[in-house]
């Protein structure tokens, strides 16, 4: 069964750092996600992403965030300044939007800010 | 606004109990529904979709109310492994980002 895959699974990193989360969508899928879970509480959308453009974000995407789908088949978050609240799963997700319903989450990479 | 509300739990149940979930959702205009579950630190993964009339999958029925904008999951002959948390989720027109519950806990126990 195809699979949306994500890398790293765990990254620590220091306040103030940038990362960049990797995910590798399923090939014949046109809708890209991004979405967090902070510890505790309800998974949040980030960002959509369609046609190599943002198709929706949400008030969390702020400017410190940004995607980017290098080439054919990468899809990448980065924050470019992390703060102790960007501590979270992070979970990148795919869709067929011919298909009743296409959703695929990949299995998250838990980012840890000290 | 897009809120969907769910009973956080946890619900501690016998095996071979019979246990439903219930969710409320705030924005009438949601037209998919959904059913997830989530293990511990791991990603959701989607149980069953929600229809109108009603639907069972096996140990598993969905019910959707509109009028009520009220959505349930009820787990017949519960299991050790069916412990996770539940999380209901609901969608718009379009191809928009799905709207998710914070999800109830069940724990099953021997």
């Amino acid at each position: 069964e195809p699979e949306v895959t994500q890398t790293p699974s765990h990254q620590v990193t220091q306040m103030g750092q940038e990362v960049i989360l990797r995910c590798v969508p399923i090939s014949n899928h046109l809708y890209f996600y991004w979405y967090r879970q902070i510890l505790g509480q309800k998974v949040e959308f980030l960002v959509s992403f369609y046609n190599n453009e943002i198709s929706e974000k949400s008030e969390i995407f702020d400017d410190q965030f940004s995607v980017e789908r290098p080439d054919g088949s990468n899809f990448t978050l980065k924050i470019r300044s992390t703060k102790l609240e960007d501590s979270a799963m992070y979970f990148c997700a795919s869709s067929d939007p011919t298909a009743n319903y296409g959703y695929t989450f990949g299995s998250g990479t838990r980012l840890t800010v000290v | 606004r897009k809120e969907v509300e769910q009973d956080p739990g946890p619900f501690n149940v016998p095996e071979g109990a019979t246990v439903a979930f219930n969710c409320t959702y705030s924005n009438s205009a949601s037209q998919s529904f959904f059913w997830y579950r989530q293990d511990c630190r791991k990603e959701p993964k989607l149980l069953m979709s929600v229809y109108s009339s009603g639907n069972e999958d096996g140990r598993f029925t969905a019910q959707l109310n509109r009028a009520s904008q009220y959505i349930s999951l009820l787990i017949r002959d519960s299991k050790l492994s069916d412990s996770a948390t539940y999380l209901c989720v609901v969608s718009f027109p379009g191809n928009t980002p799905l709207v998710f519950g914070k999800g109830t806990r069940l724990s099953v126990i021997a």
